[in-house]
């Protein structure tokens, strides 16, 4: 089952911006991953963070995590249309770890 | 070129056939997993395999049968007992062992029933 969702279901920006999404779920975790899938395609792992971790980057993405709020959020900075995607938080469901529960997902559109 | 891969690409199927839709990955991953998607939605995990002929049902098992004969193949079919089986079936792999796996994906397989 879905434990939890993203936010906003869908986010337009224009090339340049940043794009913030959110991820909330209900149960402890001990790590989250976010994903993107090009409209059609299968899944691409973007970053994982750990439960003690706060922040990770990778490139133009910055993660956050706030275990206190059980939430996380996606920063895309400086977007590119080639950004345009669904953007999934994953986390494993409680008394598993190497299953993944995915939310609903972002649709971003970046426009150039 | 190391990947998971899936075929075919688009299947098509009468109401009342099984199909078996093929998921290969050379990566040497302990886990497979078998997803649906629905449009605008997220991913529902229908079965799992974290070791050779040892597979678990997920959270939408009902319609479907899985075998993992192989390390490398885990092929999902579509049974007749799926009343609604057109959408989208993704493939994905990990590694298996610890406890911090990301998930590879294969492009996809899109169902349809006619």
């Amino acid at each position: 089952s879905q434990q939890g969702e993203e936010d906003p279901q869908a986010l337009s920006i224009q090339e340049g911006e940043n794009a913030t999404m959110n991820c909330s779920y209900k149960t402890s975790i001990n790590n989250l991953q976010w994903y993107r899938q090009n409209s059609g395609r299968g899944l691409v792992h973007l970053i994982l963070i750990r439960s003690n971790e706060r922040e990770k980057h990778s490139g133009r993405l910055r993660v956050t995590l706030d275990t206190s709020k059980k939430s996380s959020s996606l920063l895309i900075t400086a977007s590119r249309a080639a950004d345009t995607a669904s953007y999934f938080c994953a986390r494993p469901p409680s008394g598993s770890a190497r299953q993944l529960t995915f939310g609903s997902g972002t649709q971003l559109t970046v426009l150039p | 070129d190391g990947g998971i891969t899936q075929s075919p690409k688009y299947l098509f199927r009468k109401e009342g056939q099984n199909v078996t839709l093929s998921c290969e990955q050379n990566l040497n991953h302990d886990a497979m997993y078998w997803y649906r998607q629905d449009p605008g939605q997220g991913l529902r995990l229908i079965y799992y395999s974290q070791i050779v002929n040892d597979f678990q049902k997920g959270d939408i098992a009902e319609g479907y049968s899985v075998s993992r004969e192989k390390k490398e193949s885990f092929p999902l079919t579509v049974t007749s007992a799926q009343k609604n089986p057109t959408a989208f079936y993704l493939c994905a792999s990990s590694m298996g062992g610890a406890d911090y796996n990301e998930q590879f994906f294969g492009p996809g397989t899109r169902l349809t029933v006619l």
